[in-house]
Parts: C-alpha cells; sequence; structure tokens
C-alpha cells in the first residue's frame, strides 16, 4: 500500500531564509511523487513530480525537491522563500497503472508554511 | 484554457439533508477525480470516471454518497443524508487521460458545513 508522511504540520521561515519541507512516503512499487500547493480558498496546484526520470525535480517558483530511494524521501526545498509562498503544501504519491493499481493518488496530511517578513 | 468549475462554492446544511455539488472539467479531460479533503487532513479519492464509466469508486461510502458523469463531461456528487462527519471541502479534478503521473488539475473546491 502506498502512504506518506509529511514531518511538521507547521514550518515557519524568515523571508529569504532556506525552506524545507520533508516528505517520506511507503510504496510497493516503483512510485511516482508529486507537490502540490493550496492556497486559501483554491484548489491544488502542482509544484512539480517525480516520474523516474532525474532524480532532482525542478518545479515552478523556484522550488525543487530531490528523490532519495535509500531514505525512501521527497523533500522539498526552496534557497530563498518569499512572502508569497505562504500556503499550504501537500506531497503525494502514485501506485501508477496496471495490474491491481489505479493510478490514485494518496495525500499527506499537509504543512502550512508561514513566511515572516 | 479555463480551469475546473465548481458550484456551489459553499454550502451550509443540517444534518440528515441531502446535498449535490456541480464539476465542470477541463473541455477534453476524460479522467474525473472527486475528493474529499477533512480539515488538517489530505484530500481523499472518493471516485474516479473515465469518460462517463466508474474506474475506481471503492473509497466511495456509497450508503449515502453517490456520483455520475452523464455523458463523459460534468459531473455531480450527492450526499443523502448527510452526517456531520460529512462537514469538509470536496474538491474536483481532471487530467488529460490515466497515466501513472499524469498531473491533476484541481477546481476551488465547495466547502460543505453539516450542522
Amino acid at each position: 500500500a502506498q502512504s506518506v508522511t509529511q514531518l511538521g504540520s507547521h514550518v515557519s521561515v524568515s523571508e529569504g531564509a532556506l525552506v524545507l519541507l520533508r516528505c517520506n512516503y511507503s510504496s510497493s512499487v516503483p512510485p511516482y511523487l508529486f507537490w502540490y500547493v493550496q492556497y486559501p480558498n483554491q484548489g491544488l496546484q502542482l509544484l512539480l513530480k517525480y516520474t523516474s526520470a532525474a532524480t532532482l525535480v525542478k518545479g515552478i517558483n523556484g522550488f525543487e525537491a530531490e528523490f532519495k530511494k535509500s531514505e525512501t524521501s521527497f523533500h522539498l526545498t526552496k534557497p530563498s522563500a518569499h512572502m508569497s509562498d505562504a500556503a499550504e503544501y501537500f506531497c503525494a504519491v502514485s501506485d501508477g497503472l496496471g495490474g491491481s493499481t489505479l493510478g490514485r493518488l494518496y495525500f499527506g496530511r499537509g504543512t502550512q508554511l508561514t513566511v515572516w517578513p | 484554457e479555463a480551469g475546473v468549475a465548481q458550484s456551489p462554492r459553499y454550502k451550509i446544511i443540517e444534518k440528515r439533508q441531502s446535498v449535490a455539488f456541480w464539476c465542470n472539467p477541463i473541455s477534453g479531460h476524460a479522467t474525473l477525480y472527486w475528493y474529499q479533503q477533512i480539515l488538517g487532513q489530505g484530500p481523499k479519492l472518493l471516485i474516479q470516471f473515465q469518460n462517463n464509466g466508474v474506474v475506481d469508486d471503492s473509497q466511495l461510502p456509497k450508503d449515502r454518497f453517490s456520483a455520475e458523469r452523464l455523458k463523459g463531461v460534468d459531473s455531480t456528487l450527492k450526499i443523502q443524508p448527510a452526517k456531520l462527519e460529512d462537514s469538509a471541502v470536496y474538491l474536483c479534478a481532471s487530467s488529460p487521460r490515466r497515466m501513472d503521473y499524469n498531473e491533476q488539475f484541481f477546481g476551488p473546491g465547495t466547502r460543505l458545513t453539516v450542522l
């Protein structure tokens, strides 16, 4: 079964500081991994995705994530936080299509990022 | 390109009443998803359609929830009767086709409060 654990439900950083949001996954098959961002009263927007190509994935708004199979991690980083980055971030894993799997997305509980001026 | 549209955006009902949500996916997207997002949790898939057929409804509480996607475009999700624990944001998402790592495009959601 697939699952995602996001360490830290709340993260606070100062503007210009490094952003690090942690995600660990459990998957019985090679995973496809995603980070989504949700601004207040809006739907989720894809930041980036890992699809078994490069292990370092670059996304929108300066975010990137590194897939580490040995650590079963897919942490999200941004070198310098901006006030506009304040939002909730969700890590998700897909079990892909084929056999008994249906390509379902399994989401973590989310991490609320606060950026202080 | 217009995004995924959902209505209403907010709904307040009393327990045991019924409610329906509507979703219009991005034009041409074959796959449509309904998620339930309870406060403090990540979205949980309720049902997945491929065109107008159900692909996955294993997590849909079928005693009170139902969904349809007539003609493979718009979709409605209904709850009858509602319970207090159904209070959540209901998200609709669509993707062009079923793929392992297909991006899902989300609508703004409908926030349901059951009193």
